[in-house]
């Protein structure tokens, strides 16, 4: 079954730092999303792709977040300048389409350390 | 605005039945989903039930909707080991594509 990829599985990073996290969706999806779960809380949506421009967005994705698809496999969350609430499991999810009756897959996420 | 809401644990024990319960409170058309995540691993989707729908099946799941309640619950038949996780509820909200999550349940199951 095709599934969402999500590389690094960890990623350690000094504060003030920028960070890239990637994922690669399932091939034939077109809608891209991000997510983060703050250790303890629930999981909250960041960010909406679509047709290589931003959907929607919370009010967590301030300035200092970028999404990106970079290439045709590719869909890319940069975070510029790390602070210490930055720390989080962040996921990559997709769908084919962006109506509830094609429900989001999502990776395994990647952690993120901000020391 | 829309919050959804789980309690956080549950212990069941291998061969009886689970019940998580999830409410939610937007008004609107939804969609409503169950999501299964194991130790290190990301969320799984099990199953989902549009807001018009009382009820969905599908083979150890049903998942149950009580629309005048606002009320999900996801129950697991002849429930397995392999069935210990966090489960999380989701709405669409008043956005398709901007799930809101509830705190998820942590569903341990004892031999």
């Amino acid at each position: 079954e095709p599934e969402v990829t999500q590389t690094p599985s960890h990623q350690v990073t000094q504060m003030g730092q920028e960070v890239i996290l990637r994922c690669v969706p399932i091939s034939n999806h077109l809608y891209f999303y991000w997510y983060r779960q703050i250790l303890g809380q629930k999981v909250e949506f960041l960010v909406s792709f679509y047709n290589n421009e931003i959907s929607e967005k919370s009010e967590i994705f301030d300035d200092q977040f970028s999404v990106e698809r970079p290439d045709g496999s590719n869909f890319t969350l940069k975070i510029r300048s790390t602070k210490l609430e930055d720390s989080a499991m962040y996921f990559c999810a997709s769908s084919e389409v962006g109506v509830g009756d094609q429900p989001q897959h999502f990776g395994d996420g990647t952690r993120l350390s901000i020391l | 605005g829309e919050d959804v809401e789980q309690s956080l644990f549950l212990s069941v024990r291998e061969g009886d039945s689970s019940v998580i319960n999830c409410t939610y409170t937007d008004s609107s058309s939804t969609y409503l989903y169950w999501y299964k995540q194991e130790p290190g691993a990301g969320l799984q989707l099990l199953t989902y039930i549009f807001s018009n729908m009382d009820m969905k099946q599908d083979q150890r799941l049903t998942v149950l909707l009580n629309k005048k309640d606002k009320h999900l619950s996801l129950r697991i038949a002849d429930t397995q080991t392999g069935d210990s996780a966090i489960y999380f509820c989701a709405e669409t909200g008043d956005s398709w594509g901007k799930l809101q999550f509830g705190a998820g349940t942590q569903v341990v199951v004892t031999p």
